[in-house]
């Protein structure tokens, strides 16, 4: 079965950094984008970034773009998303998902919570 | 990046037929035929339920369908069933590898 696991949330100051993990299992990994999700309580879902096969392409929405760095390592099948000078409205759980044959999104992890507050 | 517009929320009986729209420009919507949809229940992730405007992926009861005209993307739920209840979002391609998402629809089985 396809997983993937969130990891790395938690309570963090404006303007502190935090390290979400993703980790894959279950189908080939090589194969798909991953792609970052996120969704403030109470609102609606926001892509946040994405990172190709690869590696050779990685995009982000404009709220996060050079705060926010996308990796990953294929041989540990595994994405990170570094967050630096995180603001209050980054808050939100935020989700890994795959972009696979049949279409983005098709696989979602369960998600962990990042809390930025004083 | 501006989020796809859909209507806060839409209600019918068990049995019923509802219909969800989902207004984009030509620069996401009306450009691609990358509409995707998504369910999902208080508390869980987003299941996945349409892709590329109006295919399912294995699993996803033929009740979903989903269409495209224009700017404006639809999901409709037939024959309605209570665990039906949920928020639905589209999502649409918007060129260059990014995506963006609609504000989400709750659907209430009255």
């Amino acid at each position: 079965d396809v997983q993937l696991v969130e990891s790395g949330g938690g309570l963090v100051q404006p303007g502190g950094s935090l390290r979400l993990s993703c980790e894959a299992s279950g189908f080939p990994f090589t194969n798909y984008w991953i792609n970052w999700v996120r969704q403030a309580p109470g609102k609606a879902l926001q892509w946040v970034a994405n990172i190709k096969q690869d590696l050779t392409e990685k995009n982000y929405v404009d709220s996060v773009k050079g705060r926010f760095t996308i990796s990953r390592d294929n041989a540990r099948m595994s994405v990170s998303l570094q967050m630096n000078s995180l603001r209050a409205e980054d808050t939100a759980v935020y989700y890994c998902a795959t972009w696979g044959a049949h279409g983005p999104f098709d696989f979602w992890g369960q998600g962990t919570l990042v809390t930025v507050s004083s | 990046q501006s989020a796809l517009t859909q209507p806060r929320s839409v209600s019918g009986s068990p049995g019923q037929s509802v219909t969800i729209s989902c207004t984009g420009t030509s620069s996401d919507v009306g450009g691609y035929d990358h509409v995707s949809w998504y369910q999902q229940h208080p508390g869980k992730a987003p299941k996945f339920l349409i892709y590329d405007v109006n295919k399912r992926p294995s699993g996803v009861p033929d009740r979903f369908y989903g269409s495209k005209s224009g700017n404006t993307a639809s999901l409709t739920i037939s024959g309605l069933q209570a665990e039906d209840e949920a928020d639905y979002y589209c999502c649409s391609y918007a060129g260059r590898s990014t995506f963006v998402f609609g504000i989400g629809t709750e659907v209430t089985v009255l």
